[in-house]
């Protein structure tokens, strides 16, 4: 069974303050994604990792970083973190090619006050 | 880049009634179609693909079509049931597997 985790269900930070999340699978996937969900826009990527230490630009990157220093981990990261980045964020992994299902962790809401 | 539109956004049925979601994108070399399912306070979670090579496939009450030349692709759900209620989203892949989204069609079933 594919197992994706996220380290928080619920995240509240301050403007200004970096913001860490962290997503791990077990599943020995290369390909590893980070999205943002908000009503009405869909799933919005903001960055992505096809192997360790390599990382694109999805579509949405402006204020987010990611790292992936080993291939089960993915950070993403808010280097100052705004009002306009509360939001669920999501993780998620696959494997290689395009045929191949994204399975999902379980998502962190976070609220920038 | 890729881009995906989904309609409706919203869909309300009665149970038993069937339930029709329409996509399309704009990449002629997208070759991958999942739809996602997600349920309230859940994650996403595939409930069928298609591939590019094929234009019809069922399973039990969901079928997807997919239409390479007009670029659009729809999910059938039949006989719905009120766990059907969910928001579904469709999307596009290109070669390397990263997926582009629509909006999403959030669906109630009324008994």
């Amino acid at each position: 069974d594919v197992k994706v985790t996220q380290s928080s269900r619920y995240l509240v930070k301050r403007t200004g303050e970096k913001v860490f999340l962290e997503c791990v699978q077990d599943m020995d996937h290369e390909n590893m994604f980070w999205y943002r969900q908000d009503p009405g826009l869909g799933l919005r990527l903001i960055y992505f990792s096809y192997d360790v230490k390599m990382k694109e630009k999805g579509d949405i990157p402006e204020g987010y970083s990611v790292s992936r220093e080993k291939k089960e981990r993915f950070s993403l990261i808010l280097e100052s973190a705004s009002t306009n980045q509360t939001s669920m964020y999501l993780c998620a992994s696959s494997g290689q090619g395009s045929y191949n299902e994204q399975f999902f962790g379980p998502g962190t809401r976070l609220t920038v006050l | 880049g890729e881009n995906v539109e989904q309609h409706p956004s919203t869909l309300s049925v009665q149970e038993g009634d069937s339930a029709v979601i329409k996509c399309t994108y704009s990449d002629s070399a997208s070759n991958y179609f999942p739809w996602y399912k997600q349920e309230l306070g859940k994650r996403p979670q595939l409930i069928i693909d298609i591939r590019s090579n094929v234009g019809e496939k069922k399973d039990q009450r969901i079928a997807v079509t997919l239409n390479k030349t007009a670029k659009h692709f729809s999910l059938h759900i039949t006989e719905t049931q009120p766990e059907d209620s969910a928001v579904y989203f469709c999307a596009a892949t290109d070669s390397w597997g990263k997926f582009q989204f629509g909006a999403g069609t959030q669906v109630v079933v009324t008994p």
